[in-house]
């Protein structure tokens, strides 16, 4: 199994409050990603990295942002979270390099109450 | 829009039979397609791959067949098993763009 790490594995916030996600590697792939899944909506971008300090948006960016100052790590932060930024998020990793596959974390489990 | 549609959200198969997963695209520049599958409370693991170039990818008991012209893959489970039901994911890239967009899932449970 690639080495990736998701942390906290769950959490429960208020509305309003800042939350940061960590994602952590040990494969020293290139790309990181950060996705949410909902029922209905399968998986859904919201921002990715080619590098450090190299980030983009994906589809669903807005109310997020993301830093990656190392290789390793990649950060999802809500600067003030929202009921409808409960979800569960996913970290992914890959080497473009080698693969077009990607390598996912076990989750986190957010709710914003 | 979705630019990768899986219309079926649930399947039941008994075990043994064979599973058909079927994806659709709209977009004619994805040249590369994969499938992920994902059991509850774990994150998704890759399962196959198919690059536009061929119309067929066999890995075991799994094939992915791709339809350019009609802009559709569908994943082949045979013998299907208990250990099978996960929700599959349908994913496609393009032009080494390295950046997939996912279909909606579509759950998958195999009866004893």
């Amino acid at each position: 199994d690639a080495g990736i790490t998701q942390s906290p594995r769950h959490k429960v916030t208020e509305t309003g409050t800042p939350v940061t996600l960590r994602c952590h590697q040990t494969e020293n792939h290139r790309y990181m990603y950060w996705y949410r899944q909902d029922p209905g909506h399968g998986l859904r971008l919201i921002h990715y990295s080619y590098g450090v300090k190299d980030t983009d948006k994906g589809e669903v960016s807005d109310g997020y942002s993301v830093s990656r100052s190392k290789t390793e790590d990649f950060l999802l932060t809500l600067e003030s979270a929202t009921s409808s930024q409960t979800s569960v998020y996913f970290c992914a990793i890959s080497d473009p390099e080698s693969s077009y596959e990607q390598y996912f974390g076990p989750g986190t489990r957010l709710t914003v109450t | 829009d979705q630019q990768v549609k899986q219309n079926s959200p649930s399947l039941s198969v008994q075990e043994g039979r064979i599973s058909i997963l079927n994806c659709d695209y709209t977009n004619s520049m994805f040249d590369y397609f994969l499938w992920y599958k994902k059991y509850p409370a774990e994150g998704p693991t890759f399962l196959i791959s198919i690059s536009s170039i061929k119309d067929k990818n066999e890995d075991g008991r799994f094939t992915v067949f791709l339809n350019k012209s009609a802009k559709h893959l569908s994943l082949h489970i045979v013998p299907s098993q208990p250990g099978d039901s996960a929700v599959y994911f349908c994913a496609a890239e393009s032009g080494g763009s390295y950046i997939p967009t996912f279909g909606r899932g579509t759950s998958l449970i195999v009866h004893p």
